[in-house]
């Protein structure tokens, strides 16, 4: 059963707007979540974090905000650009003796039309 | 900014062949993992090392050996391939316990026939 769920494959949006991409999760453990993104052939990069004391964290044109309560995450891209059109992984993060588990979702492809 | 390394790109097998893949990172990071990418599945965690000659397994390690004898490189070797191990293979490092994200490889697209 899938702990981080993007219930989204696909998302296409117009170049300007806003990008919203969900994630939910089901363990109340993870402490730490995480968004990827990932152009074909080539490996995932990291992206934007926040940890669960927070509830929002800013980098430029990407948002994350967190909902502990619903155990749902979001990212926003505000404006999307067509450079952004990419696959877009969630993962969460929980301590696991010596390192940190991390479980990922299957991602969201992004396409952003000129 | 070489970053992480992943060598080959592509491979073919045949079933019960034998492999090794290469993973070299330049940025003297700690940790190091191996991952797997499969269609309608996340990433998964094939094995990981917190150090120079440490290893440890991950959620995916059956058919799989892993080895860290230097703190730059991670090698992933497949005994005797089987079919189920057609794949994307991603290498990745962090300089700690994953909080601040990993660099990736760009990956290994493995068949196996």
């Amino acid at each position: 059963d899938q702990q981080v769920k993007q219930n989204s494959p696909s998302l296409s949006v117009q170049e300007g707007r806003i990008s919203i991409l969900n994630c939910d999760y089901t363990n109340s453990m993870f402490d730490y979540f995480l968004w990827y993104k990932k152009y074909p052939a080539e490996g995932p990069t990291f992206l934007i974090s926040i940890s669960s004391i927070k509830d929002k964290n800013e980098d430029g044109r990407f948002t994350v905000f967190l909902n502990k309560s619903a155990k749902h995450l979001s990212l926003h891209i505000v404006p999307s650009q067509p450079g952004d059109s990419a696959v877009y992984f969630c993962a969460a993060s929980q301590e696991a003796g010596n390192n940190r588990k991390l479980i990922w979702g299957l991602g969201t492809s992004l396409a952003v039309n000129p | 900014n070489a970053g992480v390394t992943q060598t080959p790109k592509f491979r073919v097998l045949k079933t019960g062949q034998s492999m090794t893949l290469l993973c070299a990172q330049d940025m003297n990071h700690e940790y190091m993992y191996w991952y797997r990418q499969d269609p309608g599945m996340g990433l998964r965690l094939i094995h990981y090392s917190v150090g120079e000659g440490t290893t440890a397994k991950g959620e995916v390690p059956d058919g799989y050996n892993v080895s860290r004898l230097k703190k730059q490189n991670f090698l992933l070797g497949l005994e005797s391939a089987a079919p189920s191990q057609t794949s994307v293979y991603f290498c990745a490092s962090s300089p700690n316990r994953a909080l601040y994200g990993y660099t990736f490889g760009s990956g290994t697209r493995l068949t196996v026939v």
